[in-house]
């Protein structure tokens, strides 16, 4: 058990919807990072958040977005969704933003119908 | 554009049959690669960090080496619990000091009793 929790574990939704995904980093970590894993890209990094504020942004698209609140936790909303968003979606943490290594959640499997 | 290519895409090997994993990479200045381990449906479980050429980390029956543009994951005398998709990620400098990790696809390990 990495400590990185995230919510929900599966999610089915259908095309034009909105969804919000929940994850809590591991406890003292402020580095919050979202990654995308389908079967033909692999995992692609999405976004990270730094104690509350946007650091860096991958691979995200425009109906993407994400936050992270003062107690640390971070929300990633996905919306208009389409076919091709279903994925499984990870949440991983780190103490700062620098070296440090990266855990991971045990992740939010997504189906859009 | 940074780039990481894992082979090979899957192995399979009886047990007690040792081999090795390659990462192959290309960054513009390599802060660290990282090594994962993901078992079906989970997240990746963080394994090793090498930081220059030359550098070596062990973990049981597991040992990551690091050159100038590739690491190997030598595996010695596994066992069928060690079955597995091996991550290698790399993290390139970047101004701020803040950015994702960039994964290859992995090698999908099968040990055999």
């Amino acid at each position: 058990d990495s400590g990185v929790t995230q919510t929900p574990k599966h999610l089915i939704t259908a095309t034009g919807q909105r969804v919000t995904l929940r994850c809590s980093p591991r406890s003292g970590d402020l580095s919050v990072y979202w990654y995308q894993q389908s079967l033909d890209q692999g995992l692609q990094f999405l976004i990270q958040y730094y104690n509350g504020e946007e650091r860096a942004k991958g691979n995200i698209l425009e109906r993407f977005s994400a936050q992270q609140f003062p107690d640390l936790h971070s929300e990633l909303n996905l919306s208009s969704l389409e076919l091709g968003d279903s994925a499984l979606y990870f949440c991983a943490s780190s103490l700062q933003d620098s070296d440090n290594e990266q855990f991971f959640g045990p992740g939010t499997r997504l189906t859009v119908l | 554009e940074d780039q990481v290519t894992q082979s090979p895409e899957a192995l399979r090997l009886q047990e007690g049959e040792s081999s090795s994993l390659n990462c192959s990479y290309t960054v513009s200045g390599l802060r660290g690669l990282f090594w994962y381990r993901q078992d079906p449906g989970k997240g990746p479980e963080f394994l090793f960090t090498l930081y220059s050429a030359g550098e070596e980390k062990e973990k049981e029956r597991l040992k990551a080496t690091l050159t100038k543009k590739e690491s190997f994951l030598h595996i010695t005398a596994p066992k069928p619990e060690d079955s597995a998709t091996y991550l290698c990620a790399v993290r390139p400098y970047s101004g701020g000091g803040a950015d994702g990790l960039t994964f290859g696809k992995g090698t999908h390990l099968i040990i055999q009793p």
